[in-house]
């Protein structure tokens, strides 16, 4: 089965810079890569995806990176604010009744004002 | 259109007790699927339904763990004779369908989740 694996486990940064978080995943077959971002008490919310018929995608201040042929995605999250401070989880899988997405452990992002 | 509901939203139960998740999809989906996440974990997949069926239970516990998703209701995740390793964060998702399928997309949308503690 897929297994994903994501890095760093915690990232600090400063307000304004640049937030870096990098995910590997195993099945080849995976087409479709998800983040959530998790606040503290709450339930996942999805803040990006992507296929794997594009490389890259852009949503104002997010965007994501696919190589599909390293098998390795990231999410990068640029003039950061501390309302971004939370836990982010990258996911893959081969899309459509998607039973096998697996989550990776987690990424605790900390901006400091 | 309101989001994935949950509840109850905390529970607390003593060992030997049994617990009932629910779970409301968003309006129009008819795809669940349950997570449950241990403190500072990813979410690790249990099981998946659709309407009347269980599609793919290979994440739940043999034992104890049940679900269901009727016609009609919300989908109940039942744990039986709870022991303290089921305290966890348990979390319910849902995908729409594919127009004139009955396969789900690909993306999920989270629930606010229920938090279980074993005394």
């Amino acid at each position: 089965g897929e297994n994903v694996e994501q890095h760093p486990s915690t990232l600090s940064v400063q307000e304004g810079d640049s937030a870096v978080i990098k995910c590997t995943y195993s099945d080849s077959a995976s087409n479709y890569f998800p983040w959530y971002k998790q606040e503290l008490g709450k339930g996942p919310q999805l803040i990006i995806d992507i296929r794997s018929n594009v490389g890259e995608k852009k949503d104002q201040r997010i965007a994501v990176t696919l190589n599909k042929t390293a098998k390795h995605f990231s999410l990068h999250i640029t003039e950061t604010q501390p309302e971004d401070s939370a836990v982010y989880f990258c996911a893959a899988s081969r899309g459509r009744n998607n039973n096998d997405m697996r989550f990776g452990a987690g990424t605790r992002l900390t901006v400091k004002p | 259109n309101a989001g994935v509901m949950q509840n109850p939203r905390h529970l607390v139960r003593r060992r030997g007790q049994e617990a009932r998740l629910r779970c409301s999809p968003m309006k129009g989906h008819s795809h669940v699927y349950w997570y449950r996440q241990l403190p500072e974990e990813g979410l690790k997949f249990m099981v998946y339904l659709q309407k009347e069926n269980i599609i793919d239970e290979s994440g739940m516990p043999k034992e104890r763990f049940s679900a269901e998703f009727p016609k009609e209701g919300p989908s109940i995740l039942r744990i039986q004779q709870v022991v303290r390793g089921d305290s966890a964060a348990y979390f319910c998702a849902s995908s729409p369908i594919l127009a004139g399928t009955s396969t789900s997309t690909d993306t999920q949308y989270f629930g606010p989740g229920t938090r279980l503690t074993v005394l």
